[in-house]
């Protein structure tokens, strides 16, 4: 049973709207994480923490921003949503190192973008 | 180029028989291999780990293989189950840290059926 929670788990928005993506988890873990992922495809590392007040873009450009004020709560933002941004959205926190500790995920948020 | 490619890209099976899914990569350097098992509007769920001395490792009726010489990982489901029907995905680490990157599989989709 998953200890990170995601919401919405599904979102449909109009083009130019302002949108977070919240995630939380319980865990108590540093590390933390937002992928994209479409069907079919591979995950995607859009943005990562290390910690509070630590924030990084990760290897897929991404027009969203994140914040990492408490350790619990890493929400995603999107400024002004386009059809692009449509996809699901997966929040995921690791206890250790990245190699070597196992991501656990949240159920995702599946946006569209109309 | 690092990438991770799994075969078959989906699979349909019947209840009660056996499975064999693939994993192939040219990351390098390796530090280890992670199987995860998706299903259908969940987040990813680590199945096992496989570090570069190990060549086999079970978890129930799932069991993982490692060749480091030849870059292949497998995953063997043994009497499958109608719960066993996810996508699974192969995560190759190039580093046992935190500044380990990790290369995502785009998943092979089993289906089981009675």
């Amino acid at each position: 049973e998953a200890d990170i929670y995601q919401t919405p788990r599904y979102l449909v928005i109009g083009t130019g709207k302002k949108i977070t993506l919240e995630c939380s988890q319980t865990m108590g873990h540093d590390k933390m994480y937002w992928y994209q992922q479409d069907p079919g495809m591979e995950l995607h590392l859009i943005h990562y923490s290390y910690g509070v007040n630590s924030t990084e873009k990760g290897d897929l450009s991404s027009e969203s921003t994140v914040s990492r004020i408490r350790t619990e709560h890493f929400p995603l933002t999107l400024e002004s949503a386009r059809p692009s941004h449509t996809s699901q959205y997966l929040c995921a926190s690791s206890d250790g190192d990245r190699g070597l500790s196992p991501l656990h995920f949240g159920n995702g948020t599946r946006l569209t973008v109309t | 180029k690092n990438q991770v490619e799994q075969s078959p890209q989906s699979l349909i099976i019947l209840e009660g028989k056996n499975c064999t899914l693939q994993c192939n990569y040219t990351v390098s350097p390796f530090s280890n291999l992670r199987w995860y098992k998706q299903d259908t509007g969940r987040g990813p769920v680590s199945l096992t780990i496989m570090t570069f001395s190990e060549n086999t490792k079970s978890n129930g009726r799932y069991t993982a293989t490692l060749d480091a010489d030849t870059k292949q990982s497998s995953l063997h489901i043994t009497a499958s189950q109608l719960s066993d029907s996810a996508s699974y995905i192969c995560v190759v680490s190039d580093r046992g840290s935190t500044l380990g990157r990790l290369y995502f599989g785009r998943g092979t989709q089993l289906t089981v059926w009675p």
